[in-house]
């Protein structure tokens, strides 16, 4: 099993362009997760999807959509890249956002924003 | 509004000593409590939870993690720290609606 699979794991982009980041699960979990993480600031979230069919918004949800395609995959959407977005990007699951569930997290995706 | 504290960000051991990393938490009700770690270049890895029960849990890779309600505190600790723990590690509260709190991580360097 994979568990949690990003890709792309390295991108650079140029202010304006867009790029869609992809996440797929082989964990069978309902909820799944878009965090960035920034030098000294932890984990933010950024958008969630409860379940097949939902999202919602998260702690910094603007720049960015989403969209859970099916119940393995949920994609975050950049439609114009500026500098502040470089980041490291990370997706998570769970098998449910209930208060005693860890967090499954991908290898990450590396972006650079020029 | 919870929030997560990691007072250091930056620990230095020597390996064969013994690690401490400092968590401390504000949450009105009943804190669920984690520990991530993250070595370079790779996502997030549980260490061990705190939900209920003994305030003492064990963790993979020979941590443990103490909770105590009266210092709002769940600190990591391991006797013997080895080369391969170097990494930086995340204190994590959920709310009981699932919400997750991240504090902003406490960078280990283990000297050899």
């Amino acid at each position: 099993n994979a568990g949690v699979t990003q890709t792309p794991k390295f991108q650079v982009l140029k202010t304006g362009q867009s790029m869609t980041l992809q996440c797929a699960q082989d964990m069978n979990h309902n909820s799944m997760y878009w965090y960035r993480q920034d030098p000294g600031m932890g984990l933010r979230l950024i958008y969630y999807s409860a379940s097949e069919g939902t999202t919602d918004k998260g702690e910094v949800p603007n720049g960015y959509n989403v969209s859970r395609l099916n119940k393995r995959e949920f994609s975050l959407r950049l439609e114009s890249a500026a500098p502040s977005q470089t980041s490291v990007y990370f997706c998570a699951t769970d098998s449910g956002r209930i208060a005693y569930n860890e967090q499954f997290f991908g290898p990450g995706t590396r972006l650079t924003v020029l | 509004a919870q929030s997560v504290t990691q007072p250091d960000i930056h620990i230095t051991v020597s390996e064969g000593a013994s690690l401490e990393l400092r968590c401390n938490y504000s949450y009105g009700a009943t804190p669920y409590l984690f520990w991530y770690v993250q070595s370079p270049g790779q996502g997030l890895q549980l260490l061990l939870k705190y939900f209920s029960g003994d305030t003492l849990v064990q963790g993979i890779k020979g941590f443990e993690a103490e909770f105590k309600r009266s210092q709002s505190s769940f600190n990591l600790r391991k006797p013997s720290v080895h080369w391969s723990d170097a990494a930086e590690y995340f204190c994590c509260l959920n709310t009981n609606a699932g919400k997750s709190t991240f504090g902003d991580g406490t960078t280990l360097t283990v000297k050899p």
